[in-house]
């Protein structure tokens, strides 16, 4: 399977946990993208990397979030004392460039 | 403030019939627009790209249309089938990553 892939699906964690959430981009894919969906919602943009290099940040993404790209493959999402809120749907995409983007299947993660 | 919507959060229509779905946009100048499909639990999949000098793209039974003066964008299924039934969101690109609407959820009845 060449497309995107994230891992793991599924995550229940207990408030004030951390968790991390890796995504593998397609190969030859340069620009690799994080989004949070929740229910009713269309995705909403939190980060996307250039290579290795982080180019943006939403003002979504508070301190709690980081994210990492190390040698411009794949990457992680930490969210540090998770807190109810945080439930949601954590989307990885990967593109060339602007256009097209191919998304990964998502990692849903549930506070409790 | 940027705003993106959809016409409606749901749309119900008869197998065979042309489903019509719209983007309307406020405060923005995207170079392009984009249409993707969700099914529940899955990622989004993109179906089609119209940039802001093309008036109307096509694809097997998709169409798009994208009105820059109008800022809007209609999304047409033609002879639409069950297997149509999801949900479809619009995306903008400017000199910012995507920006999603929150998708119209589409029912196609046999």
């Amino acid at each position: 399977d060449t497309g995107v892939s994230q891992n793991p699906r599924h995550k229940i964690t207990k408030r004030g946990q951390n968790v991390t959430f890796r995504c593998d981009p397609i190969s030859e894919h340069n620009r690799l993208y994080w989004y949070r969906q929740t229910l009713g919602q269309g995705p909403e943009f939190l980060t996307y990397f250039q290579n290795e290099a982080q180019l943006e940040k939403s003002r979504l993404l508070s301190d709690r979030f980081s994210a990492e790209r190390p040698k411009g493959s794949f990457s992680t999402l930490e969210i540090q004392r998770t807190e109810q809120g945080d439930s949601a749907m954590y989307l990885c995409a990967s593109s060339t460039g602007t256009g097209r983007e191919y998304f990964g299947p998502g990692t849903r993660l549930t506070v409790t | 403030s940027q705003k993106i919507e959809q016409n409606s959060e749901a749309l119900n229509i008869q197998e065979g019939k042309t489903a019509t779905l719209t983007c309307n946009y406020t405060n923005y100048s995207p170079a392009y627009l984009q249409w993707y499909r969700q099914d529940p639990g899955r990622g989004p999949v993109f179906l089609l790209l119209i940039r802001e000098n093309e008036k109307e793209k096509r694809k097997e039974r998709l169409k798009v249309t994208f009105d820059t003066t109008l800022k809007q964008s209609l999304f047409h299924i033609t002879a639409s089938q069950p297997a149509d039934s999801a949900t479809y969101l619009c995306a903008l690109e400017g000199n910012t990553p995507l920006v999603f609407g929150k998708g119209t959820r589409l029912s196609v009845i046999a």
